[in-house]
């Protein structure tokens, strides 16, 4: 099956603490997004990359940290300068921006509590 | 003001009504537009995606894109309990990695 896994499905720290969030897919896409979604406020874009090796930031990067060694990965790492980094994470991927299909897929999302 | 404004309900019709949820955006370089479901804790799931305007039906689901009016709509028939959820628009422009969402509509289905 094709798609978008997101480990884990819950997750909790302390505060202070950094924690990755995974996020792969075998849809062979080239672009990758991290997405929070909060209660009310919809979804707001993290960071995305367009191949491996490069990313870019989105409207709320500060406090979270990206990779992108290969083309699958795109793990998030919530760090502890992130002020309110409770929130439900969600990992989207799409195909690249030449194409005519430009549809966006999400991961089944994790929900990071923290303490 | 928001490039994409979405009414966020919740909005509660009976079981078997034509449902109709809406988004209007600002910018018209958008020529991608996509309606997704979102269970609660869950991660949305694509229902339609559409190229720039016109219509485009899938089964019970119809997507509607007016570029003149800047204005999506996302048709429902026959709806069922099952499709309680929230529902979000989406769109992007050509040569930009970046999605805009609405806030999502809550949608109740009554049975």
């Amino acid at each position: 099956d094709g798609g978008i896994t997101q480990s884990p499905k819950y997750l909790f720290r302390k505060e202070g603490q950094n924690v990755t969030l995974s996020c792969e897919q075998n849809l062979n896409h080239d672009a990758m997004y991290w997405y929070r979604q909060d209660p009310g406020q919809g979804l707001r874009l993290i960071y995305y990359s367009q191949i491996v090796n490069d990313f870019q930031k989105g409207d709320i990067a500060e406090g979270y940290s990206v990779s992108r060694e290969k083309k699958e990965s795109f793990p998030l790492t919530v760090t502890s300068a992130q002020k309110n980094p409770t929130a439900f994470y969600l990992c989207a991927s799409s195909i690249y921006e030449g194409a005519q299909a430009n549809e966006q897929y999400f991961g089944p999302g994790t929900r990071l509590t923290v303490t | 003001q928001k490039e994409v404004e979405q009414d966020p309900g919740p909005l509660s019709v009976p079981e078997g009504a034509i449902v109709s949820l809406n988004c209007t955006y600002s910018n018209s370089a958008f020529q991608y537009f996509m309606w997704y479901r979102q269970y609660s804790r869950k991660g949305p799931e694509l229902l339609m995606y559409t190229y720039s305007s016109g219509n485009k039906e899938d089964g019970r689901f119809t997507a509607q894109v007016d570029k003149s009016s800047k204005y999506i709509s996302l048709f429902i028939r026959d709806s069922q309990p099952s499709d309680s959820a929230t529902y979000l628009c989406a769109m992007k422009a050509s040569g930009t990695y970046k999605y805009i969402f609405g806030t999502g509509t809550r949608l109740k289905v009554l049975a």
